[in-house]
């Protein structure tokens, strides 16, 4: 079964710090681009980062030098290594997989939330 | 990397036709035919529904059907049914980052 399973969310003060982890199966991982794209309360998507086959990776310019994608194709997993925390960080955050051909996420997992609040 | 906009809301009766809009520029919408649309069900994760502009990934209704011009991509759900009752996201490949609309409620009245 294609699956992706997120965890390490919770509730965080601000300025803290957070590693949210995305476990892949029933697809070949280490050919696949993986996205995190995060929910904020209400509906609207945003698309938070990427990291490619070769580990290139990429940031929406609010997380850029906080956060860090990184990914391990040992494990099939990737992961989100968020630091200096924000409120408006506070969001759903799914683990996603980039079908590149057609650049379109084929793939989501669950979601894990993190909530940023004292 | 302004959002993509779409309306907060849509609706419509059973067996009828909907559309609904998502407008972008040249920079993501209109400068690639990489337009995706996702349906989300309360406290479900999005599914994809259309890719490509137009295409649909298999077990999708051909109920579900989407289109372009220019800026501006469209969903049109045909012969509603009760259970399409959900938000509905558009999404864009923009170079090297994704966009995604505000989200659109569609009602099923």
């Amino acid at each position: 079964e294609v699956q992706l399973v997120e965890s390490g969310g919770g509730l965080i003060q601000p300025g803290g710090s957070l590693r949210l982890s995305c476990a892949a199966s029933g697809f070949t991982f280490s050919t696949s681009d993986m996205h995190w794209i995060r929910q904020v309360p209400g509906k609207t998507l945003e698309w938070v980062s990427a990291i490619g086959t070769a580990g290139q990776t990429f940031y929406i310019d609010s997380v850029r030098g906080r956060f860090t994608m990184s990914r391990e194709n040992a494990k099939n997993s990737v992961y989100l290594q968020m630091n200096s925390l924000r409120g408006e960080d506070t969001a759903v955050y799914y683990c996603g997989r980039v079908k590149w051909e057609v650049r379109t996420l084929d793939i989501w997992g669950q979601g894990t939330m993190v909530t940023v609040s004292s | 990397q302004s959002a993509l906009t779409q309306p907060p809301s849509a609706s419509g009766s059973p067996g009828q036709s909907v559309s609904i809009s998502c407008t972008g520029t040249s920079s993501d919408i209109g400068g690639y035919n990489y337009v995706s649309w996702y349906q989300q069900h309360p406290g479900k994760a999005p599914k994809l529904i259309i890719y490509g502009v137009s295409k649909r990934p298999s077990g999708v209704p051909d109920r579900f059907s989407g289109s372009k011009s220019g800026n501006t991509a469209y969903l049109t759900v045909s012969g509603l049914q009760a259970e399409d009752e959900a938000d509905y996201h558009c999404g864009s490949f923009a170079g090297t980052s994704w966009l995604f609309g505000g989200g659109t409620k569609l009602t099923i009245l």
